[in-house]
């Protein structure tokens, strides 16, 4: 079945640093959403990306979803502490979610 | 605009026993899909509803899981006989469920589940 690979793992940055977690899948995908889940907390939707090289932009963050549609990215701009929690990409038919990236931010 | 509701939020049983968990959709959404979440680990698609037909349900270990929505409003997961394996954060989420639109997904806040 579809899956999709997450990375890093775990990622810990001093505040104000830059952040990036990446998403990619070994098939095309038809779309793809990104879920930001606080410690403790319920995934909560950032964005989902459809058009091939498409790039989003949430304030400090950037989304890039990739030319074949197999990839993407998370960007985060001078992280704060309000970053912190484990972010997840999810390919949409039978919404497989990655392993997710936590992001530790120290103060 | 109310959230998803799920009820209960904590729940603790013995292994083989069984459980049954609640969820209550944002009103309108056509789409209800109910997750798995292990520590550590992403949300793990069990079920998908749409309205009260099932979309897939693919990874539904079906020896011990089941779920419905009859009335294609709420829906029950139900696990019999619970194996300690179970033990996982139980995600309900709704969608609007329109073909060509977003489909942003709405969580609930969960249920924790421990199999002693």
């Amino acid at each position: 079945g579809q899956q999709v690979m997450q990375i890093p793992q775990y990622q810990h940055v001093q505040e104000g640093e830059d952040f990036t977690t990446y998403c990619n899948s070994s098939t095309t995908l038809s779309n793809i959403q990104w879920y930001k889940q606080r410690p403790g907390g319920h995934p909560v939707f950032l964005i989902q990306l459809v058009k091939s090289g498409e790039v989003k932009k949430q304030k400090r963050l950037t989304f890039q979803f990739g030319e074949a549609k197999k990839n993407s990215s998370l960007h985060i701009t001078a992280t704060q502490t309000t970053d912190v929690g484990t972010y997840f990409c999810a390919a949409e038919s039978r919404f497989y979610f990655g392993s997710g990236t936590k992001l530790n931010v120290k103060p | 605009e109310a959230g998803v509701a799920q009820s209960p939020r904590y729940k603790i049983i013995e292994k083989r026993q069984s459980v049954a968990f609640w969820c209550n959709p944002i009103s309108g959404h056509a789409t209800l899909y109910w997750y798995q979440q292990i520590l550590g680990q992403g949300p793990k698609l069990l079920i998908q509803f749409q309205n009260n037909g099932v979309v897939d349900d693919s990874q539904l270990p079906k020896d011990r899981f089941s779920a419905e929505r009859l009335k294609g409003v709420d829906s029950t997961l139900k696990i019999q006989p619970a194996k300690l394996e179970d033990s996982a954060v139980y995600l309900c989420a709704s969608s609007l469920g329109l073909a060509g639109s977003y489909n942003e997904q709405f969580f609930g806040p969960g249920t924790r589940l421990t199999v002693l």
